[in-house]
């Protein structure tokens, strides 16, 4: 089935440890996005990329880094984690373009301890 | 400054019955409209969406009406489901959400009771 795959499912991680969140397309979907996911937040953008070879900066970039070497996968790593960043991270897809709704992965549920 | 608001965490329905979920928003230069179903345990998936250059979208037994004036979109789910038991979550966008700056409301929980 045609989507989106996201791994690993969940993690806990001790904080100070380099993690990359994993993001695989199979739709050949120009743009690609990470949020986040914290209670009474709703969902907050942290980078995003419109094309393979770039990225940009969302609402909450800090402690966060992307890349885009090709179409199909978009990395989130996370340097140094902290318990801040604490949260179920989506990963999302979309044709570029105006009024192109998102497609979602099933999230990875990180913990900071 | 939340640009998109969802004031009401949950809504509570008979099964049958009209689920009505409210969403505002302050920036008057958004010209999309979405709103994303989410169960728990999955991604948001796509329900339905309105360009500001209307008014009204119905797609099956969803309806999301704007009104611009009022920086006011709702969406309408007739007749309730339990399975329409879900978070919704209302989004914004300038340009179409064409660079990536989709804003998000922080979502309504929706319990349609047997």
């Amino acid at each position: 089935i045609a989507g989106i795959t996201q791994a690993p499912t969940s993690q806990i991680l001790a904080a100070g440890r380099r993690m990359t969140l994993r993001c695989t397309q199979d739709m050949r979907h120009n743009a690609m996005y990470w949020y986040r996911q914290d209670l009474g937040l709703g969902l907050r953008l942290i980078h995003y990329s419109n094309t393979a070879g770039t990225t940009g900066k969302g609402e909450v970039p800090d402690g966060y880094s992307v890349s885009r070497a090709n179409t199909d996968d978009f990395p989130l790593t996370l340097a140094s984690a902290v318990p801040s960043q604490t949260s179920v991270y989506f990963c999302a897809s979309s044709p570029f373009g105006n009024n192109s709704p998102l497609h979602f992965g099933n999230g990875t549920r990180l913990t900071v301890t | 400054d939340q640009q998109v608001k969802q004031n009401s965490p949950s809504l509570s329905v008979q099964e049958g019955r009209i689920s009505i979920l409210n969403c505002d928003y302050t920036n008057s230069m958004f010209d999309y409209f979405l709103w994303y179903k989410k169960y728990p345990a999955e991604g948001p998936t796509f329900l339905i969406s309105i360009s500001s250059i209307k008014d009204k979208n119905e797609d099956g037994r969803f309806t999301v009406f704007l009104n611009k004036s009022a920086k006011h979109l709702s969406l309408h789910i007739v007749p309730s489901q339990p399975g329409d038991s879900a978070v919704y979550f209302c989004a914004a966008s300038v340009n179409g959400g064409s660079q990536g700056n989709l804003i998000f409301g922080k979502g309504t929980k929706l319990s349609v009771k047997p």
